[in-house]
């Protein structure tokens, strides 16, 4: 079964930085893009970054570039973002998807920032 | 203001027939393949339709997309009370690169 689990969110103070993690089992994690996208309380999706197969390739949107960085470990199946100098609006659900179609996604994991 | 353009709201009663309209440009829904996606109350969105009309296996047939120049649609047919959800579409965008996703449609089944 394709599973995609996020971990590594939690509250943290305007400035700060976190890095959350993305654990994929069930397919072959190296042959899929992956993808974050994220979701402000009560809004709607809004795609962060996504990574190619090998890591070379990596979009950002431009709200986040600068701040935040994609990465991946094809030897653990594990998919990551870095997040530093976050800012209130950064406050979302982040959800972890396989794929260029997003044919798989994680529950999320809730990033907070606030003082 | 999201890059594709959705209505906020939809509805429909049982057994209708319900469209959802998604708008957008040259760059993204003109130029490349728009995906559908459900996202149930509580829950994590779902894909629905890649590739501007494909249903992933497990999607009722109830369900279809079309794509028509910078526009595309998604059409439920046989609307049941469990199709009560928001429902997204989504597209690369080539002079953003980047994904863009619409606002979000809220469908509600009276």
């Amino acid at each position: 079964e394709v599973q995609v689990v996020e971990s590594g969110g939690g509250l943290v103070q305007p400035g700060g930085s976190l890095r959350l993690s993305c654990a994929a089992s069930g397919f072959t994690f190296s042959s899929y893009w992956m993808n974050w996208v994220r979701q402000a309380p009560g809004k709607g999706l809004e795609w962060v970054a996504n990574i190619k197969q090998d890591g070379n390739e990596k979009y950002y949107v431009d709200s986040v570039k600068g701040r935040f960085t994609i990465s991946r470990d094809n030897a653990k199946n594990s998919l990551y973002l870095q997040m530093n100098s976050l800012r209130a609006e950064d406050t979302a659900v982040y959800y972890c998807a396989r794929g260029w179609n997003y044919e798989n996604w994680g529950q999320g994991t809730l990033v907070t920032v606030s003082s | 203001q999201s890059v594709l353009t959705q209505p906020p709201s939809a509805s429909g009663t049982p057994g209708q027939r319900v469209t959802i309209s998604c708008s957008g440009s040259r760059s993204n829904i003109g130029g490349n393949a728009v995906n559908w996606y459900q996202q149930l109350p509580g829950t994590a969105p779902k894909l629905l339709i890649y590739s501007n009309n494909q249903r992933p296996s497990g999607v009722p047939d109830r369900f279809s997309g079309s794509k028509s120049g910078t526009s595309a649609s998604l059409a439920i047919s046989g609307l049941q009370s469990e199709d009560e959800a928001d429902y997204y579409c989504a597209a690369w965008d080539d002079s953003l690169n980047g994904r863009v996703f619409g606002g979000g449609t809220k469908l509600t089944v009276l």
